[in-house]
C-alpha cells in the first residue's frame, strides 16, 4: 500500500527548460511534504518543503506546489541545469508536534538533464 | 561539524552472522532516525530517537533488529542472525525537533550498504 506515489521513474529535460516532477499521496492526514535529491553513493539531501496550510513555496530555482483537494504536489525546477541530474524523492509527514514524524517516501524519479 | 557520519560504508556478511552499524549525527541535533532503502524503492522508516529515548519503531523492525542511542549522541543499529532479505542500504538521519508549524528537513548520512551472502 503505497501512500506516496511518484509515477514517473524517470524524466529527461533539456538544459535551460523547466523540469516538473510530480507526486501523489493517498493519506489525507499528511500535513507536511518534502522533496529530497539524491546522487549515487550519497544520502538524500533535503531540497524544499511545504506545509499543508500553504499551496506554494519557492526557494531560488525550486518551487513546490501543493493541491490538497487533488492530493497532489509537484516540484518545478527553472531553469534546469546539468547538476540537477539526480533521483528526486517526494516525502510526506504526519506532523504532530512531538509525536512520531517518520517520513513516508515515494520511489523516486530519476531526472536527467540533457545538454 | 562534517554532517552525519555512518560507519562502515559497506559491509558484506554471511547469512546468520550479526552486524552492527554506527551513526554519528550532527552534534546539535536531538533527533536521530534510521531508514532502510532497497533497490528501486524510497527510504523506509525504521525507528527514531529523541535524545536517548527510542520513541517509535516501525513494524519493519523485526525482533532481530535493535537500535540504541545510549548517551543521546551516536547510535548503533544491530541486526542479529542476518538474512538475505536484510540486504539494503541503511541510512541514518538527524534533525532538530519540529517547531510550531515547522518541519526541519533531515540531514542524511551516506549510508551503510549491507550485503548478506
Amino acid at each position: 500500500d503505497q501512500q506516496v506515489k511518484q509515477n514517473s521513474p524517470s524524466l529527461s529535460v533539456q538544459e535551460g527548460r523547466i523540469s516538473i516532477l510530480n507526486c501523489d499521496y493517498t493519506n489525507s492526514m499528511f500535513d507536511y511534504f518534502l522533496w529530497y535529491k539524491k546522487y549515487p553513493a550519497e544520502g538524500p539531501t533535503f531540497l524544499i518543503s511545504i506545509s499543508s496550510i500553504k499551496d506554494k513555496n519557492e526557494d531560488g530555482r525550486f518551487t513546490v506546489f501543493l493541491n490538497k483537494s487533488a492530493k497532489h504536489l509537484s516540484l518545478h525546477i527553472v531553469p534546469s541545469q546539468p547538476g540537477d541530474s539526480a533521483v528526486y524523492f517526494c516525502a510526506a509527514s504526519l506532523y504532530s508536534g512531538g509525536g512520531a514524524d517518520g517520513l513516508t517516501f515515494g520511489k523516486g524519479t530519476h531526472l536527467i538533464i540533457q545538454p | 561539524d562534517t554532517g552525519v557520519s555512518q560507519d562502515p560504508r559497506h559491509k558484506i556478511t554471511k547469512r546468520g552472522q550479526n552486524v552492527t552499524f554506527r551513526c554519528d549525527p550532527i552534534s546539535e541535533h536531538n533527533r536521530l532516525y534510521w531508514y532502510r532503502q532497497t533497490l528501486g524503492q524510497g527510504p523506509e522508516f525504521l525507528t527514531y530517537f529523541q535524545n536517548e529515548a527510542q520513541l517509535e519503531k516501525s513494524r519493519l523492525l523485526s525482533d532481530r533488529f535493535s537500535a540504541e542511542r545510549p548517551k543521546g549522541s551516536f547510535s548503533t543499529l544491530e541486526i542479529q542472525r542476518t538474512e538475505q532479505g536484510d540486504s539494503a542500504m541503511y541510512l541514518c538521519a538527524s534533525s532538530l525537533s519540529p517547531g510550531q508549524g515547522t518541519h526541519y528537513g533531515y540531514t542524511f548520512g551516506s549510508g551503510t550498504r549491507l550485503t548478506v551472502v
